[in-house]
Parts: C-alpha cells; sequence; structure tokens
C-alpha cells in the first residue's frame, strides 16, 4: 500500500522567491511519484513524475523535484515564483506494479506581489 | 498526452435526482478511471472503469450509488444516484494508456446538490 503526507497545506511566497513545497511517502514496492497542479475551476495538469532512473526530474513551468530513497520525500521546487503559480498542487504516489494513485491533502500556494 | 473532456462542466441538482456525467478521449486507452473531490480536499478513486466488464470500485464505493459504464475505450460515465447534498463533489475522470502509464485528468464536473 502506498500512502503520501504533505507538509503545510498553506504556502505564501512573495514573487520571485523560492518555491519549496514538501512530500514525504510511504510505499512497499518501488514508487511511482508525481507532482500535479490545480489551477482555480480546472482539473489536474500533470507537473512531473519520476518512475526510474535520474532522482532529479524536471517538469513544465520550471519546476522540479528530486526523489530521495533515503528520506523517503519528493519535494516540488521553483528557483522563481511568479503570479500564475498560484494554484494548488498534489503529490501522488502509485507502487510500480499498480496503477492505482494515492494523492496527498495537496498544499495551496498563494503567490505576494 | 490525450484531450479528455467531460459534460456536463457543472451542475446543480435536486436531492434525490440522479445524474451523469460523460468522459471522452480523444484516442483509445486502455484504462479510465473515476475520482471524487469534495469540498477542500483531495482526490478519491471512485473505481476503474473497465471496457465490457462491470467496474472495479474502491471501499466505500458501490456499484447502486455510482453505476459506470464504459461501452468503448474512448467514453465512459458516471452515474451519481439519488443524489444528497453530501455528494457536492468535483467529479474527475482521468485515463492512462496502461495500467503502468501516468494517469491524465479531465477538466472534472463540478456538481452541487441542493
Amino acid at each position: 500500500a502506498q500512502s503520501v503526507t504533505q507538509l503545510g497545506s498553506h504556502v505564501s511566497v512573495s514573487e520571485g522567491a523560492l518555491v519549496l513545497l514538501r512530500c514525504n511517502y510511504s510505499s512497499s514496492v518501488p514508487p511511482y511519484l508525481f507532482w500535479y497542479v490545480q489551477y482555480p475551476n480546472q482539473g489536474l495538469q500533470l507537473l512531473l513524475k519520476y518512475t526510474t532512473g535520474a532522482t532529479l526530474v524536471k517538469g513544465i513551468n520550471g519546476f522540479e523535484a528530486e526523489f530521495k530513497k533515503s528520506e523517503t520525500s519528493f519535494h516540488l521546487t521553483k528557483p522563481s515564483a511568479h503570479m500564475s503559480d498560484a494554484a494548488e498542487y498534489f503529490c501522488a504516489v502509485s507502487g510500480s506494479n499498480d496503477y492505482k494513485l494515492s494523492f496527498g491533502a495537496g498544499t495551496t500556494v498563494t503567490v505576494r506581489a | 498526452s490525450a484531450v479528455i473532456s467531460q459534460k456536463p462542466s457543472r451542475d446543480i441538482c435536486q436531492r434525490g435526482t440522479s445524474l451523469t456525467i460523460q468522459c471522452q478521449v480523444d484516442s483509445q486507452v486502455t484504462m479510465m478511471f473515476w475520482y471524487r473531490q469534495q469540498p477542500g480536499q483531495s482526490l478519491t478513486l471512485i473505481a476503474t472503469a473497465n471496457q465490457g466488464s462491470e467496474a472495479t470500485y474502491e471501499s466505500g464505493f458501490v456499484i447502486d450509488k455510482f453505476p459506470i459504464s464504459r461501452p468503448n475505450l474512448t467514453f465512459s460515465t458516471l452515474t451519481v444516484s439519488n443524489m444528497s447534498p453530501e455528494d457536492s463533489s468535483i467529479y474527475l475522470c482521468s485515463v492512462g494508456r496502461d495500467s503502468r502509464d501516468t494517469q491524465y485528468f479531465g477538466p472534472g464536473t463540478r456538481l452541487t446538490v441542493l
């Protein structure tokens, strides 16, 4: 079974500042890890994913995440926040042999001008 | 990635009625799923829509409440039956080419039950 914990339900950053969203997972098998973003009144959009190989994964809109097995973490970062990054972000995990996605509770990001 | 559409995009319904939500994909996909996102909460998997056979429901969800159809590899419907205000949620479909593929989500259907 897999589960996800997202630390911090709300994050507020200044425009141009670092965005750091924390995600820790639990998995009994090698995990597949995902970050999705949900803009207001829209569905979920895939930001990036880790399956195998390189542990630093680059996604869309300047986001990246690093898989750290020893820390069971998959934190999402962006060096410089933009106003358009205001949204809700979900971390999700599935087993490498199981398609079912388990989602974290989500983190709402607000960006201050 | 596939282009996924859902109908309706939103609806307001009366208690005790039923609503059928459609999910259409622009290419054939093996896997289709239905999720619920209750207000202010994360996503919960309702069921896997299986083409040509009964859907596979997750714990806490039953076919009588959420009947699902999947007549082909590009289309599925979810019905929310005998609705109550607690069914007010966003309902999203997602698709994947196979069981190990990334899931891509539709835009969601925002349901309000009065």
